[in-house]
């Protein structure tokens, strides 16, 4: 079946403005994680939902950062204001089951590029 | 804090070599481990998983770990390594009740000679 997939793949704005970064997770699958990968590094992680509830958002950077999923599937990433410093692949994941008190594993997306000029 | 290492940033070996990439973890108690492959333009893709059990996991794609306790490590080994398997490989760690809340290595670039 059809796996994770994000829109746009690449996103080149200039500073100040909004983005809204797009996520599809698998069909079924419950819940939904948002990470960030600067370049050379890992990804980190940046917030968690179980269906529409946003259950941890202990990684977004500050309150520029947003996201929701207001229906239990598809999820969108909100960044207001954009910094250079925002510019980094941001990846998408889900998994079937709750994440929470639960080894679940992540299936991930192929990521948005972010380039704030 | 948690932390996961990946020594090496690069590591370059020959097709048909065998190969090795080191991951090392702090963490208290033992934490749930993975390892991803990032191939380019590809997402994340997972090659295996320890959570209990059996020290040695059997991942895809001929990808094995060994994960211990003693040296807080889960080094990934592959007998025999193929060109295909040029990419970028993230060790991963979920930790207690946050376990969802993947901490990812810096990654290690794995170049092939052909």
């Amino acid at each position: 079946g059809a796996g994770v997939s994000q829109s746009p793949r690449y996103k080149v704005t200039k500073r100040g403005q909004d983005v809204a970064l797009r996520c599809d997770p698998i069909s079924g699958h419950v819940s939904l994680y948002w990470y960030r990968q600067a370049l050379g590094q890992g990804p980190e992680f940046l917030t968690y939902f179980n269906y529409e509830a946003q259950q941890d958002k202990s990684g977004l950077p500050n309150d520029r950062f947003s996201a929701e999923r207001p229906e239990g599937s598809i999820s969108t990433l909100t960044i207001q204001r954009t910094e250079q410093r925002d510019s980094a692949m941001y990846r998408c994941a889900s998994s079937l089951r709750s994440g929470t008190g639960n080894q679940e594993t992540q299936y991930f997306g192929p990521g948005t590029r972010l380039l704030v000029l | 804090a948690q932390s996961v290492t990946q020594p090496d940033i690069h590591i370059t070996v020959s097709e048909g070599a065998s190969l090795e990439l080191r991951c090392n973890y702090s963490y208290g108690a033992t934490p749930y481990l993975f390892w991803y492959v990032q191939s380019p333009g590809q997402g994340l893709q997972l090659l295996l998983k320890y959570f209990s059990g059996d020290t040695l996991v059997q991942g895809i794609k001929g990808f094995e770990a060994e994960f211990k306790r003693s040296q807080s490590s889960f080094n990934l080994r592959k007998p025999s390594v193929h060109w295909s398997d040029a990419a970028e490989y993230f060790c991963a760690v979920g930790v207690g009740d946050s376990s969802y809340k993947l901490i990812f290595g810096s990654g290690t670039r794995l170049l092939v000679r052909p």
